[in-house]
């Protein structure tokens, strides 16, 4: 079955800068999405094809996708955006799978 | 503002039944698709099912498929999910999402969740 990758973990220190990839064989492809979850919520949608953030969310929120990797970069990352993200992408045939997950220290 | 409300979950012996609802509101419920998508105790977001926005189209991930149904009520802007023959490993937080545009499979707003325990 299609699986996207993702690091168990990143730590970064307030104010520098976080990426977290995803990796996948149909990325090239496929749109790529972002999802942050704080503990005991729901998730949020933060990244959306690729690129693109919906409204409300931070501008140091940023997408971006080459190849068979997407990647989600916080610029400048904060204590308040510690959490578990998610990548989302569907598979050739359309069916949509979560990358596992990458929790994210800011300390 | 949408809001997604879950109810119906709780605990449950394996091999039992069980369904949930999800209640919808501030957006129009009908020309949207909506999914379920579950989170077992301390793992990451699993995909378990998705149907059209007039609920003709429905989809299923393998682990689920043939035990789970999932429908809608969109007279009642509702999202229901049956659960039959349920395992422990079913047990986790079903989220109802709603899809980010038409018949898409990609989620935008999601529910804060009701817990299934499947345990004797």
């Amino acid at each position: 079955s299609y699986e996207l990758t993702q690091p168990p973990s990143v730590s970064v220190s307030p104010g520098q800068t976080a990426r977290i990839t995803c990796s996948g064989d149909a990325l090239p492809k496929k749109y790529a999405y972002w999802y942050q979850q704080k503990s005991g919520q729901a998730p949020v949608l933060v990244i959306y094809e690729d690129s693109k953030r919906p409204s409300g969310i931070p501008e140091r929120f940023s997408g971006s996708s080459s190849g068979t990797m997407a990647t989600l970069t916080i610029s400048g990352a904060q204590v308040e955006d510690e959490g578990d993200y998610y990548c989302y992408s569907t598979d050739n045939s359309g069916n949509p799978v979560f990358g596992g997950g990458t929790k994210l220290t800011v300390l | 503002e949408v809001q997604l409300l879950e109810s119906g979950g709780g605990l449950v012996q394996p091999g039992g039944s069980l369904r949930l609802s999800c209640a919808a509101s501030g957006f129009t419920f009908s020309i949207y698709a909506m999914s379920w998508v579950r989170q077992a105790p301390g793992k990451g977001l699993e995909w378990g099912s998705s149907i059209s926005g007039s609920g003709g189209s429905t989809y299923y991930a393998n682990s689920v498929k043939g035990r789970f149904t999932i429908s809608r009520d969109n007279s009642k802007n509702t999202l229901y999910l049956q659960m039959n023959s349920l395992r422990a490993e079913d047990t986790a937080v079903y989220y109802c999402a709603k899809s980010i545009e038409g018949n898409s499979s990609v989620v935008d707003y999601w529910g804060q969740g009701t817990l299934v325990t499947v345990s004797s």
